[in-house]
């Protein structure tokens, strides 16, 4: 089945850092993904909507400068969380729709951020 | 109001008990219904779409009633890998149409004891 993979699984970084999340689909193409970020013990919030070849679409209240998302191809989306400070410290998760059939939305294993 | 609420639980029960979850959401527009597991610290996974005409799979079984904007999901003999937090998950409308979003509630933590 179609899979989505997202790298780095984890990661740690201090204060001040910027730190790139990659998202790819391995075995289909997607012209959408979503970026998700989800603290404990709360659902996910939609972060932005990445479309191939065109800017990201933010959610309201979510800064574009702070987290910059670049859809350079039908399979890779990078999410970079720049200048991370401990509130950004968070599960941040893609999904990529395929763009055949009913759509379906996969997701990937999703990042743990921990800045210090 | 969230545009999709749940109760956060825990609900605790025993092995082979039936658990019922209960989901509602705010936008009567919506069209996609979904509900998602959870384990801890992974992402959501797909575990049923949820249909107009209600619909099972196996132990589980899922019902919307859209004049109460209220989904639905049961849990028959429950095991203790039933033990996850349960998404209860909405397509995004904007007016006339989908947005394409998932819009996600809180989740509900099932905890299955022996």
């Amino acid at each position: 089945g179609a899979v989505v993979s997202q790298h780095p699984s984890w990661v740690i970084c201090k204060s001040g850092t910027s730190v790139k999340i990659e998202c790819r689909s391995l075995d289909f193409q997607a012209t959408t993904m979503f970026w998700y970020r989800q603290f404990p013990k709360q659902s996910l919030m939609l972060m932005a909507t990445s479309n191939e070849g065109s800017k990201a679409t933010y959610e309201q209240g979510v800064e574009k400068d702070k987290f910059l998302i670049n859809h350079a191809s039908l399979t890779l989306s990078t999410l970079t969380v720049t200048s991370a400070h401990p509130e950004d410290s968070s599960f941040y998760i893609c999904s990529a729709r395929a763009r055949w059939g009913t759509g379906e939305l996969f997701f990937g294993e999703g990042s743990r951020l921990t800045v210090l | 109001r969230k545009e999709v609420e749940q109760d956060p639980g825990p609900f605790n029960v025993p092995e082979g008990a039936t658990v019922a979850f209960n989901c509602t959401y705010s936008n009567s527009a919506s069209q996609s219904f979904f509900w998602y597991r959870q384990d801890c610290r992974k992402e959501p996974k797909l575990l049923m779409s949820v249909y107009s005409s209600g619909n099972e799979d196996g132990r589980f079984t899922a019902q919307l009633n859209r004049a109460s904007q209220y989904i639905s999901l049961l849990i028959r003999d429950s095991k203790l890998s039933d033990s996850a937090t349960y998404l209860c998950v909405v397509n995004g409308r904007r007016g006339s149409s989908n947005t394409g979003k998932l819009i996600f509630g809180q989740g509900t933590t099932l905890q299955v004891k022996p």
